[in-house]
């Protein structure tokens, strides 16, 4: 099973702020990862796979870069809805895992 | 649109069944690959298990802690999937999505998800 742990737990951001979440690997997975947000009571949104490939419909402002065993999700212009609970998912060996979640929250 | 909505969740006592369906639409069903997925109270996203298109061979893997006691089904003539769950235990008790698996990803990262159905194991 590979691990995976996310920072920060708990980011607080303003509105307009450029927020980076961090997922780490136990093992290299190339580029399957994944990002999903999830907001209260709601399902999670897929955002990003391959590391670094935006889903359709989801905004520009998100974006995912690394490869192997540290990657990053980056937000560039905070947005009101965009507080949210996001998780990072790595796909690269059975089973699929996710994240523990990155709560961001506003400050 | 693609939606998914699923149905059966509820009160179980531990040791008892439960099933849980996912009425699909606004896609070719037949051709996805479905997995469902978890998540405990208060807690993170826990893969539960998947199975895949029957062109691909309808085959079913499951994570560890479910493995044995739980079923995934499909009948593509309904555009529903299913999941059976027998022996069911307290730390079952969880919001169980239905998902189906982006072929860009193996199959393996999940572009659309259903509303959740709560599944309560308690005495």
């Amino acid at each position: 099973v590979i691990w995976m742990t996310q920072s920060p737990s708990l980011l607080s951001a303003s509105t307009g702020d450029r927020v980076t979440i961090s997922c780490r690997m136990s093992q290299g997975i190339s580029s399957y990862l994944a990002w999903y947000q999830q907001k209260p009571g709601k399902a999670p949104e897929l955002l990003i796979y391959a590391a670094s490939t935006l889903q359709s419909g989801v905004p520009s402002r998100f974006s995912g870069s690394g490869s192997g065993t540290d990657f990053t999700l980056t937000i560039s212009c905070l947005q009101s809805e965009d507080f949210a609970t996001y998780y990072c998912q790595q796909y690269y060996s059975f089973p699929p895992t996710f994240g523990q979640g990155t709560r961001l929250e506003i400050k | 649109e693609v939606q998914l909505v699923e149905s059966g969740g509820g009160l179980v006592k531990p040791g008892g069944s439960l099933r849980l369906s996912c009425a699909a639409s606004g896609f070719t069903f037949s051709n996805a690959w479905m997995s469902w997925v978890r998540q405990a109270p208060g807690k993170g996203l826990e893969w539960v298990g998947r199975i895949k298109s029957k062109t691909d061979g309808g085959t079913t893997d499951y994570a560890a802690p479910v493995k044995g006691r739980f079923t995934i089904s499909r009948d593509d003539s309904k555009n529903t999937l299913y999941l059976q769950m027998n022996s069911l235990k307290t730390e079952d008790t969880a919001v169980y999505y239905c998902t189906t698996g982006n072929p860009y990803c193996g199959g393996d990262c999940f572009p659309s998800w259903g509303q959740g159905t709560l599944v309560t194991v308690s005495s």
